[in-house]
């Protein structure tokens, strides 16, 4: 039972341009998330959380959105670069210690 | 600043050969730990998280163990590696509050042969 998806396993996006990756979650439980973005052979990077008390989390070209009623999350980088090229993964705190990662999505920024 | 350190970077072992991991976080007190894996081209799967000294809860049956004889310190062993078993493997804390972000170690690339 995946309780967070990721539904698209890859995704390529001309640099300048917006990055948007997506997050499906089925328990309404969830009370917090989070992005990590990870490169071959090294662990995840934290990038950005978002509590479930909001709908939008900003730092920086990253955004995360939360839209509850739809069980969806998203992440948005603007704009886009060539070093953003990497695996991202959503993940969600499931309130007894553990965190549940999506699948992760591939993210390819062409120069 | 908090730094979390795992070691070997990578490792080749034969089949049936033992493993033992290591993974040691430094610059916070009380952390929870987890070992995840991460087989080829597949998500981050949860093997074993704690939450203290000596308390291990298992997420997956399979021939590997895990132990946290110190606040800091977690370790992932087996006793017989399987082919199965090679991946990337990938230790992980977090603070105490359930808001806490978790924060990954460099990982470990095991290939059993």
């Amino acid at each position: 039972d995946q309780q967070v998806k990721q539904n698209s396993p890859s995704l390529s996006v001309q640099e300048g341009r917006i990055s948007i990756l997506n997050c499906d979650y089925t328990n309404s439980m969830f009370d917090y998330f989070l992005w990590y973005k990870k490169y071959p052979a090294e662990g995840p990077t934290f990038l950005i959380s978002i509590s479930s008390i909001k709908d939008k989390n900003e730092d920086g070209r990253f955004t995360v959105f939360l839209n509850k009623s739809a069980k969806h999350l998203s992440l948005h980088i603007v704009p886009s670069q060539p070093g953003d090229s990497a695996v991202y993964f959503c993940a969600a705190y499931s309130g007894t210690y553990k965190y549940i990662f999506g699948t992760g999505t591939r993210l390819k920024v062409l120069a | 600043s908090q730094t979390i350190h795992q070691w070997p970077a990578t490792l080749v072992q034969p089949v049936g050969s033992p493993l033992s991991l290591e993974c040691t976080v430094e610059g916070t007190s009380n952390p929870n730990l987890y070992w995840y894996r991460q087989a080829a081209g597949r998500g981050l799967q949860l093997l074993f998280y704690s939450v203290g000294i000596g308390q291990i809860s298992s997420e997956v049956p399979q021939n590997l163990s895990a132990s946290r004889p110190q606040d800091r310190q977690f370790i992932l062993s087996s006793k017989k590696l399987l082919l199965s078993d090679s991946g990337f493997y990938l230790c992980a804390w977090s603070g105490w509050e359930k808001t806490d972000t978790q924060y990954f170690g460099p990982g470990t690339r095991l290939t059993v042969l």
